[in-house]
């Protein structure tokens, strides 16, 4: 059973503070890595993706992936109330079908 | 900005009714899904679709779920004879390539 492991929280970090989110997948074959934000309520919004090892840019927010140790993160510098959200970890398969796994998700709480 | 969009938003059935879910995907994607999310609970694959066929399903994707892309825009998830553990939100999504998925915002469907 493919499987991508998230730390459910609730993360807790002070308004201005750098949130780090985790997520450890087990599929050595998975080619592409996704971060999406999940309100409350709401459907999964994509914030990132990365395919290659080393990090990835994007304004606040830096994706890290480690193949080797089957590791993908997201940084989120000057964290803001509006982060709060839950956000699922993502990894597609080597089926080459566009198919994702989710991780349950880490629940991120910026409090001002 | 394009957007996934999903009807009904939320729709009660009695448990043995079909229902059908709609979805109208970003216009110039090709390939198409539907996840769902029980509440509390992981976003889970159902059903990848690409040039007109199923590229894969997952193992809750049984006989009583199908697919069907009648137009060239509308996409659509019919299930035939619905279960009290079938209550979700049901999302659908589309992307360009197997990449980057793009989610609606939902049908939750509950199931009395």
């Amino acid at each position: 059973q493919k499987e991508v492991e998230q730390n459910s929280g609730p993360l807790s970090v002070p308004e201005g503070a750098i949130a780090s989110l985790n997520c450890t997948y087990s599929d050595r074959g998975s080619q592409s890595f996704f971060w999406y934000r999940q309100y409350s309520g709401k459907s999964p919004e994509l914030i990132m993706f990365i395919y290659s090892n080393g990090d990835k840019e994007d304004g606040r927010f830096t994706a890290q992936l480690n193949k080797a140790s089957q590791y993908v993160s997201l940084l989120i510098r000057d964290s803001q109330p509006s982060d709060s959200a839950t956000y699922l970890c993502a990894v597609g398969g080597s089926s080459n079908t566009g198919k994702l796994i989710f991780g349950q998700g880490t629940t991120l709480q910026v409090k001002p | 900005e394009p957007e996934v969009t999903q009807t009904p938003s939320h729709q009660v059935t009695q448990m043995g009714q079909e229902v059908i879910l709609r979805c109208v995907p970003i216009s110039n994607h090709l390939y198409f899904y539907w996840y769902r999310q029980i509440l509390g609970q992981k976003v889970e694959f159902l059903v990848s679709f690409y040039n007109n066929e199923i590229s894969e399903k997952s193992e809750i994707f049984d006989d009583q779920f199908s697919v069907e892309r009648p137009d060239g825009s509308n996409f659509t998830l019919k299930i035939r004879s619905t279960k009290l553990e079938d209550s979700a939100m049901y999302f659908c999504a589309s992307s360009w390539g197997t990449g980057e998925l793009f989610f609606g915002e939902g049908s939750r469907l509950t199931v009395l």
